[in-house]
């Protein structure tokens, strides 16, 4: 199984500004998805990119993929306190997710 | 409703005790999951169920046992647990998978944070 590198492992910012973090992973996928975790709960599924999809939207998250690079990266836009939790990437393997290394996202007011 | 609701919430367990940990969704998936997380990691997947079939076993140690009795619910046995065991067991459900084909969106419950004395 392969597990996605992150990077940054944490990440501080303020209310208001822009949050980026990148998953690098090692073989092929037939999807990449990115999911948040607060506090040590469960996870919860944020968008699902399709390996022949370059970007993909949703409300304030904006997904890219790059499959040349073995890369994708979430922007969260505008960003709130809410948003403080930890967010993982994961493969799609041989028909099981593989989960990311994570980012700690702090967003303070 | 695409709640995966998970019991008990908490749970403190000696190394000889049998306990078990339940997990029950009604979005008609026909794939769960049983994952297994640490302080600061990201999940770690255990067991995965399809059809109510084990389709994939994670090399996991025998002191942990699954079952499906049927396609709504999945427990995950435990017997003869060691402290490094301490952890957040995570269930989660998706439509089924193909095999070598592509992971659908997994819905997760809260997870059970076990702890091993």
């Amino acid at each position: 199984s392969q597990q996605g590198e992150e990077d940054p492992q944490a990440l501080s910012i303020q209310e208001g500004e822009n949050a980026t973090m990148n998953c690098s992973y090692k073989t092929s996928i037939n999807n990449l998805q990115w999911y948040r975790q607060n506090s040590g709960r469960g996870l919860v599924h944020l968008i699902l990119i399709r390996s022949n999809e370059r970007e993909k939207h949703s409300g304030r998250l904006r997904v890219t993929l790059d499959t040349s690079k073995k890369s994708s990266s979430l922007l969260i836009t505008a960003s709130r306190a809410a948003d403080t939790a930890s967010y993982f990437c994961a493969m799609s393997g041989r028909g099981a997710l593989n989960f990311g290394k994570g980012t700690s996202l702090l967003v303070t007011p | 409703d695409t709640e995966v609701t998970q019991t008990p919430k908490h749970l403190v367990m000696g190394m000889t005790n049998k306990k078990s940990l339940k997990c029950e969704q009604h979005m008609g998936h026909r794939a769960m999951y049983w994952y297994k997380q640490k302080a600061k990691k990201p999940p770690e997947l255990m067991f995965v169920y399809s059809y109510e079939k084990l389709s994939i076993n994670e090399s996991v140690p025998s002191r942990f046992s699954p079952e499906c009795p049927n396609s709504s619910l999945l427990n995950l046995h435990l017997h003869a647990l060691q402290p490094e065991d301490s952890a957040l067991y995570l269930c989660a459900s998706s439509q089924p998978i193909l095999s070598q084909g592509p992971a659908y969106e997994q819905y997760f419950g809260p997870g059970t944070r076990l702890t091993v004395t």
